[in-house]
């Protein structure tokens, strides 16, 4: 256990489902990320919060929305997916006072949209 | 973008030490290498980070080359559970925030073998 819990572990959906990823932090850090990771290809960072604003959002298709409602808790909320969105969605979350700090990441939720 | 080069893969026997080399010759003054590994389909770890001094922690030892265009990771005795993929990451310092991103290329994979 990392201190970066998600929610659920793996996730089958049809592509008129609507379904949505938490992630939730209890180690007081100000920053949360999604990122993916489709098989053999190297992680995608999808979203940057910090302090519950959205401070990036990576050409991600708007059929991802995440949401940031307090510091600990992040969701991402799936609609309309397509076969190529399965993947590891990983969150992760970071302190940012300075650059020295790492992030922590969840386990991460197996997505297999079908 | 990256901003790393890493070998696709390496192989180390039980026991002996594993050295994964990094190659970031366009790194910034004030940006930190980090390593991370990722064990199959698990969130990446955090292994170390550091700027320009040598580090190291209960996990690992970093060098960096005293003009910072490269590094390399030591595990200084491999266990099999040391088989993963290796990540070195230069901590982008974006248009002068203290929120820095991390990207991920495609590391190292390391097999350690018994």
């Amino acid at each position: 256990e990392t201190g970066v819990t998600q929610t659920p572990r793996h996730l089958v959906m049809g592509m008129t489902n609507k379904k949505s990823l938490k992630c939730e932090q209890h180690l007081g850090h100000n920053a949360m990320y999604w990122y993916k990771q489709s098989a053999k290809k190297p992680l995608e960072l999808m979203f940057v919060y910090s302090l519950e604003e959205r401070v990036e959002n990576n050409s991600v298709p708007s059929r991802f929305s995440p949401e940031c409602p307090n510091s600990s808790h992040l969701f991402l909320h799936l609609h309309t997916l397509q076969p190529e969105d399965s993947a590891l969605y990983l969150c992760a979350s970071s302190q940012n006072r300075g650059l020295t700090y790492g992030y922590t990441f969840g386990s991460g939720t197996r997505l297999t949209v079908v | 973008d990256a901003k790393t080069t890493q070998p696709p893969s390496m192989d180390c026997a039980e026991g002996r030490a594993a050295n994964l080399p990094c190659n970031h010759s366009t790194i910034s003054g004030n940006e930190y290498v980090y390593w991370y590994r990722q064990i199959h389909s698990q969130g990446p770890q955090y292994i170390i980070h550091g700027l320009k001094n040598n580090e190291t922690n209960e996990m690992a030892s970093l060098i960096i080359t005293e003009d910072r265009k490269s590094s390399t990771l030591i595990l200084p005795h491999a266990t099999l559970r040391d088989t993963a993929v290796y990540y070195c990451i230069v901590r982008v310092n974006d248009r002068g925030s203290t929120l820095g991103r991390l990207y991920f290329g495609r590391g190292t994979q390391l097999t350690v073998w018994p």
